[in-house]
This record gives C-alpha cells, sequence and structure tokens, in this order.
C-alpha cells in the first residue's frame, strides 16, 4: 500500500511555457502532499506543501505566482511551473504523507527541461 | 540555520561488508527521523526510521542509532550488496514537513 504516482516523469518544454506536473496517491487519501526539488548531486529540497482545499505552503524564496500548485481532491496534488525557463530545469519530486508521521511515501520524480 | 548534515558525502565499500553512515542534526525538536536510498532517476525510498524517544531501530540488514546528547543518526548495513549502492538520505520530520540532508554516495565494488 501507500503508492504514489507522478507524471510525466519527462518533459521537455520551451522557455517561457508552462508545464503541469501531477502528484496521485493512488490508494490512500492525502490531505496534505509535498513538493521537493533536486538539483543534480544536491539533496531534495522542500518547495512547498500542498494541503487540500485550501492554499499551498511555500518555503522561504520559493516564488508562489511562478510554482502554482492546486490540490483540488485528497488524492491529486499538481505542480505548475508558469513561464519556464532553463534554470527551472530540475527533478521535481511529491511525496504524500498517509497520515501523521505514517512514513512519508514519494512519487517517482519528474525530470523537466527547458530549452 | 537549521539543518540536517552528512559527514561523508561518498562512501565506498566491499561487498559483503558493512556500510555505516553518518548523519548530524542540529534540531533538538525533531520528532522523527527518516532514512531514505535513492537511485538515479527515482524517487526516494523509505528504509527505516526512528522515533525521537528511541535509540536504536533494527530492519532487515539496517540499524539506524540515534544518539540525542551529540544530535548524531547513523544507517548500518550490514553485509552490504551491489544493490545496495544509491544515495542515502537521512531525513527529519518537524513540525509535519519532511527535511533532508546534503546525501551519501554509496559505492559498493563486487
Amino acid at each position: 500500500g501507500a503508492v504514489v504516482s507522478q507524471h510525466p516523469s519527462r518533459v521537455i518544454c520551451k522557455s517561457g511555457t508552462s508545464v503541469k506536473i501531477e502528484c496521485r496517491s493512488l490508494d490512500f487519501q492525502a490531505t496534505t502532499m509535498f513538493w521537493y526539488r533536486q538539483f543534480p548531486k544536491q539533496s531534495l529540497m522542500l518547495m512547498a506543501t500542498s494541503n487540500e482545499g485550501s492554499k499551498a505552503t511555500y518555503e522561504q524564496g520559493v516564488e508562489k505566482d511562478k510554482f502554482l500548485i492546486n490540490h483540488a481532491s485528497l488524492t491529486l496534488s499538481t505542480l505548475t511551473v508558469t513561464s519556464a525557463h532553463p534554470e527551472d530545469s530540475s527533478f521535481y519530486i511529491c511525496s504524500a504523507d498517509r497520515e501523521p508521521n505514517y512514513g512519508y511515501t514519494f512519487g517517482s520524480g519528474t525530470r523537466l527541461t527547458v530549452v | 540555520g537549521e539543518s540536517v548534515g552528512l559527514h561523508l558525502p561518498t562512501l565506498s565499500v566491499q561487498e559483503g561488508d558493512n556500510s555505516i553512515i553518518n548523519c548530524a542534526y542540529s534540531n533538538s525538536a525533531s520528532d522523527y527521523f527518516i532514512w531514505y536510498k535513492q537511485e538515479s532517476g527515482k524517487g526516494p525510498q523509505f528504509i527505516i526510521d526512528i522515533r525521537s524517544n528511541m535509540d536504536k531501530r533494527q530492519g532487515q540488514r539496517v540499524t539506524v542509532l540515534l544518539n540525542k546528547t551529540v544530535k548524531h543518526l547513523s544507517l548500518q548495513i550490514a553485509a552490504t550488496q551491489p544493490g545496495d549502492s544509491a544515495v542515502y538520505f537521512c531525513a527529519e520530520v518537524r513540525v509535519g514537513k519532511l527535511i533532508f540532508g546534503q546525501g551519501t554516495e554509496l559505492s559498493v565494488k563486487p
């Protein structure tokens, strides 16, 4: 149990366009999901906490207007990278906590390349 | 700032040997700690966790030790196998958020 699905796994987009990444909890409901960004050879950096039915909470330094998060249901959170630029190229990973402190489950990640 | 960090960025071991990966943390208020394994191009995979009121926990071939006095966490892997080659992260749960340390790349030589 506790499977998190993330799509797409890879995406290439042109500079200035927007890209949407989906994160789904397949066999449990997640009121909270988390979005991370990871650059090569670096750790995962928490970007924001996605809350079902309310606004996301962004970490310091993360632009909320650039990284739009929507958590419309208990099984789906989306991250939209707006007006993408090459410096946004990264590995984006979502996770969900099945219940408080149960053991965060991660998606398989999305490799975003902006050209 | 507060952080969870690792002492060694890379670790190379011989197949069959035991591996020890270390982690230092700075926030005493963390609820619990989790070790993750990440293979190239994939999301982190849960290995083992430990609550802040424990000092040791064992799993299959893995043991996590927590020393709150010196704010140190370690992951021990017994009889390391080539399939254990990956990057290992410690992470702390604080106020419902999961914060990652720098990571150690484990390389297992056959």
